[in-house]
């Protein structure tokens, strides 16, 4: 049983670069979510899709932050221009359609920003 | 006010107690309920959801759920070394506007257990 895998595990970058993540969720999931976590707080809901729809992106989000799910498989999470403010913990999740399915989180991918 | 909010920690007990971690949401509209667990560095991981009011358990853990009080606890019996880290609260399926995808969590509880 194949999980939610994320990649790259880490990434470095200095301000102002873009930077792009990628999630493959659980092979027989429909729903996949990013959501980002900052240093002693719970994860923080950034967008989701129903195979490659995108069905809700919170309004906290910054026109920086893109997410494609163009085939309705893997995902691509993308930040422009990076700023200090991003260095945080970048989580992807994914659950089978319909009301009240659990979301099975990946490893996460974490951001640095120089 | 956080729409999820958990109680503060952090909570210490020793080896063999029950620990108790408490959640209230805003969200009248909120369906679902899950507990992650997250150890340090790591990612969450689902330990115990619950939909509808009353008790829920799985092995050591039980969940309870109070709608009309807008509560979830969760309770570990036996308390282990290896459950120290920071549980998480999560509330989904709200109505007041919101999408049945989105979770939303509290800020976590860290447990420890010490022998």
């Amino acid at each position: 049983d194949t999980g939610v895998s994320q990649d790259p595990r880490h990434k470095i970058t200095k301000r102002g670069q873009n930077v792009t993540f990628r999630c493959d969720p659980i092979s027989e999931h429909n729903r996949l979510y990013w959501y980002r976590q900052t240093l002693g707080q719970g994860p923080e809901f950034l967008t989701y899709f129903q195979n490659e729809a995108q069905l809700e992106k919170s309004r906290l989000l910054s026109d920086r932050f893109s997410a494609e799910r163009p085939k309705g498989s893997f995902s691509t999470l993308e930040i422009q221009r990076t700023e200090q403010g991003d260095s945080a913990m970048y989580l992807c999740a994914s659950s089978p359609t319909g009301l009240n399915q659990p979301q099975h989180f990946g490893d996460g991918t974490r951001l640095s920003i120089l | 006010q956080k729409e999820v909010e958990q109680n503060s920690g952090p909570l210490s007990v020793p080896e063999g107690a029950i620990a108790s971690l408490n959640c209230t949401y805003s969200d009248r509209g909120s369906q679902s309920f899950f507990w992650y667990r997250q150890y340090s560095g790591k990612s969450p991981e689902l330990i115990m959801f619950i939909y509808s009011n009353g008790d829920k358990e799985d092995g050591r853990f039980t969940a309870q759920l109070n709608k009309a009080s807008q509560y979830v606890s969760l309770l570990i019996r036996d308390s282990q070394p290896s459950d120290s880290a920071t549980y998480l609260c999560a509330a989904g399926g709200g109505a007041g506007g919101t999408s049945y995808g989105k979770l939303t969590f509290g800020q976590g509880t860290i447990l420890t257990v010490h022998p």
